[in-house]
């Protein structure tokens, strides 16, 4: 699988705009990019996956570098309840059909 | 969305003891559910695949026959840690693939496992 690279930590104030990054310099055509988080002490959370486009959804934003080798996930206004790690992971074309790869992800947390 | 619950949530064994966890699909069909161990402050590894009617494929490093899992249902995955020990003791949580495409994956909520 192609490895992603994600900072250890970062550090936001509620109610602000909060951009992780993740790159994977390595991803090949047909990889699929995702995003779970993970809050303390529960298990993992979809929040949203690409391939080559920008993509929105309910909960963030996601914006996929032209060359596909870096993408940043975006919280367009940070909560509280946004604190947790997030983790960037790449699948193949078959997306969920295999078991995911986890990486140490980035602990976001989010300033009162 | 699709729901994956998991149960117990946390369970406390002695060494030697056999432990039981269920993965259930709530609101669809899991034809294949995936099980994971996390250890404190360290990221999720996977264990094995579980597919209905079929024998589990554990990941290199993982003894079959130590953890035991069955898919006896297209609703329900069990893993059974047996012979338990405290280098077990870990937080185990399963997931299943969405059953309307195969993008996303849904996780159950954990459970707890202590070996005393």
């Amino acid at each position: 699988d192609a490895k992603t690279t994600q900072p250890n930590s970062m550090e936001s104030n509620e109610e602000e705009p909060v951009h992780l990054p993740c790159n994977h310099s390595t991803i090949s055509g047909t990889d699929y990019i995702h995003w779970y988080r993970q809050l303390p002490s529960q298990g993992p959370e979809y929040v949203i996956h690409g391939l080559t486009s920008n993509v929105n959804n309910r909960m963030a934003s996601l914006a996929i570098a032209e060359d596909r080798k870096s993408s940043t996930l975006i919280l367009h206004r940070a909560t509280l309840r946004d604190a947790a790690v997030y983790y960037c992971i790449l699948t193949g074309s078959g997306g969920g059909a295999d078991g995911l790869t986890f990486g140490k992800g980035t602990h976001l947390i989010i300033q009162p | 969305g699709a729901v994956v619950s998991q149960h117990p949530s946390r369970v406390i064994c002695k060494s030697g003891t056999s432990v039981k966890i269920e993965c259930r699909s709530l609101d669809f069909q899991a034809t294949t559910m995936f099980w994971y161990r996390q250890f404190p402050k360290q990221s999720l590894m996977l264990m094995a695949t579980s597919n209905e009617g079929s024998k589990a494929t554990y990941e290199q490093g993982v003894e079959k026959d130590k953890f035991l899992i069955n898919h006896a249902s297209l609703t329900l995955s069990t893993l059974t840690v047996t012979s338990a020990h405290p280098e077990d003791s870990s937080f185990y949580i399963c997931s299943a693939k969405n059953p309307s495409g195969v993008l996303e994956q849904y996780f159950g909520p954990g459970t707890r496992l202590t070996v005393t």
